[in-house]
């Protein structure tokens, strides 16, 4: 059984750096692109970026571009998404999602979602 | 960019009644290699809730997916049915199309079922 367990909970402080992770279990880890996906409260779903375990490929959105980093790590089956110089707007919850093998192919494995809140 | 639109904004049925859900995109959503194929998706999602692929290809159901789900399109214009609602079915509904320049994946806002 595929399984996607996102870390906890965290309040950041404008303009600082938040790093998020997703640990998978039940497959794996290189065969498929690790998604991850914003939503803002009460707002609809945004793409944000991707990496591709096997090769550590990524592909990030252009409103992201130059604040967000995503990696994977196959030792522990870990991705991880780094988004820096945060602002309010940025107070979501962010979602892991996995199960596709190629980029057009959408993610049909979804974590639980982290909620980060962004607040002085 | 590409700039995905969802109609309506809500939708108030009852269960037992049919959900005609639509998508439009501003760039085709078709596979360069296969004009037969389409990089739309739909996703469910309930409060409090990751969002749950019903469709992609713009037909194809994901695995599990109920046969009351029924996705239908091409190009720029692509609908999900909902032949019968059943309670559990009041959601929003999100499209999501592929896009090869600029590579990436795009949502659209959604369309809220909510019960009459």
């Amino acid at each position: 059984e595929v399984q996607l367990v996102q870390s906890g909970a965290e309040v950041k402080k404008p303009g600082a750096t938040m790093k998020i992770s997703c640990k998978v279990s039940g497959y794996t880890f290189t065969d498929y692109y690790m998604h991850w996906v914003k939503q803002a409260p009460g707002k609809g779903l945004e793409w944000m970026g991707l990496v591709d375990p096997e090769d550590d490929e990524t592909i990030y959105a252009e409103k992201f571009q130059g604040r967000i980093t995503i990696t994977a790590d196959t030792s522990t089956y870990t991705a991880y998404m780094e988004l820096s110089s945060l602002r309010s707007e940025d107070t979501a919850v962010y979602y892991c999602a996995t199960g596709s093998m190629q980029v057009v192919v959408p993610p049909d494995y979804w974590g639980p979602g982290t909620l980060v809140t962004v607040s002085s | 960019e590409i700039v995905l639109t969802q109609s309506p904004g809500t939708l108030s049925l009852s269960p037992g009644e049919r959900a005609t859900l639509s998508c439009k995109t501003s760039h085709s959503a078709s596979a360069s290699y296969n004009v037969n194929s389409s990089y739309l998706a739909w996703y469910q999602q309930k409060p409090g809730q990751a969002p749950r692929l019903l469709i992609y290809g713009a037909s194809s159901r994901a695995t599990g997916i109920p046969d009351r789900f029924s996705g239908s399109g091409s190009g720029t214009d692509f609908t999900l049915t909902i032949t019968r609602l059943e309670p559990e079915d009041f959601a929003v509904y999100y499209c999501q199309q592929y896009s090869s320049s600029p590579r990436g994946l795009t949502f659209g806002p959604g369309t809220k079922v909510n019960i009459q």
